[in-house]
Order: structure tokens, then C-alpha cells, then sequence
């Protein structure tokens, strides 16, 4: 992941609607992607993850999109739910015994 | 089965004081990560333990320090704490490292320096 600054970017969509959310790395060797979901006063909760050699990868309702091309990883959320509101972190790592490398995060607030 | 366990859940401390933070990985996980999580750097990797060693290091200064049990448990120890050092420390479990797939977050340990 890579810093974008001390405030954190935030994103408001209404229930049912779908949510995007963007992330940049910087590291050029990284393979391993993942998205957590982190709620107020829990620990981040494992989304969705994608490795290097394949591009998108969905699961429940989400769909992760990678393009090392612009090093961008973006995660979709399909319908929405006032649930989803929290903050999601993207975070990459080199194959191996590397350890993740997270990004600042985004605010998801969800309109009811 | 049982997920990745934190104590204490909360702490306030002193500045120059030291502080132990304690975490139970996943049965059967022999990776544990340790991480600083504040509102102004968000999640910074702290260091990792794996079969009692340290594998990896992150950029913080000596006053952290770390280590690993036989039996997986890790602790995390913070020498003469400064006000800076209040945030939530998290810990992650893995099977073999978190590059190697999924890594369950514990709720955290939340401390503050006063």
C-alpha cells in the first residue's frame, strides 16, 4: 500500500448501490494482494486476496481487480449493505516471508 | 475454532514506563505479526516471529522489542514509553507468513501514554 496522507479518504454510497474502492502500491515486486475490512473497535478482517498472476478475483459479493501495469488494486462491492460501512485497507507483499505493507485506508459510509 | 486473542484489551500507562502486550495466535499458526495502527500512519509493521524467530523487522527504534513461544504465543514489550507510543497494536496470525495467504487480525490492545 502506499501513503496518501494523514487524512483518510472517504467514500458515501447508498444502500443497494455499488462501491469502489481504489488503492496504489509501490512496490513493482509485490505478488501478494489483500483487502481488509477494519470496523470501529475490531481488529481488520480479511476480505478478499489476489496474487500477481491473475488480474480479478470475486467472492461474496466482491470482486477485486488487479493492474500491475499502473501497480492499482481496486475492490468492488455489489449491492451495498449499511454493514459494509468501515474502513478498508489494501496491503501487498512480496511472495515469501514478507510482511504485508498496508495502505492508509478508506472510509466507507453507507447511506440508508 | 478459536481466533487470534489480545491481552489486556486496553492500557494506560506512564511516560517511562514499560509495557508487555500478549498474543494467542490461531492453533496450529506459526507466523505472528505485530503492528502500530494510528490515526496518523495508519497499520506500520512492527516485526515477525515464526517458530520463535524473528523473520522479519520493521522500522521502528530498539525500545520494541518482541518474542515468540514454543508454543506460538508471541509478546511485544515497549521500553520507556513515550507519548507517541499511545495506539492500537494488533497482532496477526498465519500458518507460514502473511505473504503465504490469509492473516487473522486479533481486536488489538489499545494503549495510551500519559
Amino acid at each position: 500500500g502506499e501513503s496518501v496522507g494523514l487524512h483518510l479518504p472517504t467514500l458515501s454510497v447508498q444502500e443497494g448501490d455499488n462501491s469502489i474502492i481504489n488503492c496504489a502500491y509501490s512496490n513493482s515486486a509485490s505478488d501478494y494482494f489483500i483487502w481488509y475490512k477494519q470496523e470501529s473497535g475490531k481488529g481488520p478482517q480479511f476480505i478478499i486476496d489476489i496474487r500477481s498472476n491473475m488480474d480479478k478475483r470475486q467472492g461474496q459479493r466482491v470482486t477485486v481487480l488487479l493492474n500491475k501495469t499502473v501497480k492499482h488494486l481496486s475492490l468492488q462491492i455489489a449491492a451495498t449493505q449499511p454493514g459494509d460501512s468501515a474502513v478498508y485497507f489494501c496491503a501487498d507483499a512480496v511472495s515469501g516471508n514478507t510482511p504485508l505493507v498496508f495502505g492508509k485506508g478508506t472510509r466507507l459510509s453507507v447511506i440508508a | 475454532k478459536a481466533g487470534v486473542t489480545q491481552t489486556p484489551r486496553y492500557l494506560i500507562k506512564t511516560r517511562g514506563q514499560q509495557v508487555t502486550l500478549s498474543c494467542s495466535p490461531i492453533s496450529g499458526h506459526r507466523s505472528v505479526s505485530w503492528y502500530q495502527q494510528t490515526p496518523g500512519q495508519g497499520l506500520q509493521f512492527l516485526f515477525e516471529y515464526f517458530s520463535e524467530t524473528q523473520r522479519n523487522k520493521g522500522n521502528f527504534p530498539g525500545r520494541f522489542s518482541g518474542r515468540q513461544f514454543s508454543n506460538s504465543r508471541s509478546e511485544m514489550n515497549v521500553s520507556t514509553l513515550e507519548l507517541g507510543d499511545s495506539a492500537l497494536y494488533l497482532c496477526a496470525s498465519s500458518l507460514e507468513g502473511q505473504a503465504g495467504g490469509e492473516a487473522f487480525f486479533g481486536q488489538g490492545t489499545r494503549l495510551t501514554v500519559v
